[in-house]
């Protein structure tokens, strides 16, 4: 059976900090897709990355960067320079297949990041 | 703007009451859920319908049930709330052929008192 686990429930910043994201992913698949979601405080979700397994090349977006590692099973997010609008729940999420239209998609139970000014 | 649309956006029930949650999307996605999203458990899928047509249980489906009523829409219905369905609920539509996978609507915070 598929697991996310993030470890860090809550995670407290001071603005300009760096912060990274704790994912750590089970799945008995050669074939899977991992995912970073942001819960800002208005509550929507918003995609911010997919990956897929068979690709672990590491993946820079502006201040967001994330490190994939199937030797360790863990897909980590981390945030250079950290300002206070990403003060937000992030959910880590994992999907074996991509083909059964996503039933099996399962998430972690989040990280709430606070960037305090 | 393109995306998931859900209604209503808050709502309060009196346990025992029913309704209804309403979710469209114009993406032309073929499959469609529902979840929900309790604090410290991330989101649990509760229903989903991978085409028009067919629907599916998901992980908590018990005190639900939904409606594929076409491609653009899929319903959630309580037929008779309870406290322990206090929650915020999402809608999602899903593309194999978009990088992001899921798009989710805004949500529906649901209170049964």
């Amino acid at each position: 059976a598929q697991k996310v686990t993030q470890a860090q429930t809550e995670i407290s910043v001071v603005e300009k900090e760096d912060v990274t994201l704790d994912c750590v992913y089970e799945t008995r698949d050669t074939t899977y897709y991992l995912f970073w979601y942001k819960q800002p405080p208005s509550g929507e979700l918003v995609f911010l990355i997919r990956r897929n397994s068979f690709d672990e090349q590491n993946e820079i977006s502006g201040r967001y960067s994330w490190n994939f590692q199937k030797s360790t099973s863990s897909f980590n997010f981390t945030i250079t320079a950290s300002q206070v609008v990403d003060s937000a729940v992030y959910f880590c999420a994992l999907s074996e297949d991509f083909e059964t239209y996503g039933q099996n998609f399962v998430f972690g139970p989040g990280t709430r990041l606070s960037v305090l000014p | 703007n393109a995306g998931v649309t859900q209604t209503p956006k808050f709502q309060v029930l009196k346990t025992g009451q029913s309704m209804t949650l309403q979710c469209a999307q114009d993406m032309n996605h073929n499959s469609m859920y529902w979840y929900r999203q309790d604090p410290g458990m991330g989101l649990r899928l509760i229903y989903y319908s991978a085409s028009e047509g067919t629907t599916d249980k998901g992980e908590v489906p018990n005190g639900y049930n939904v409606s594929r009523l076409n491609k653009r829409e899929f319903s959630l219905r309580l037929e008779s709330a309870a406290p322990s369905q206090t929650s915020v609920y999402f809608c999602a539509s899903f593309s194999r052929t978009r990088s992001y996978g899921y798009t989710f609507g805004s949500g529906t915070r649901l209170t049964v008192v």
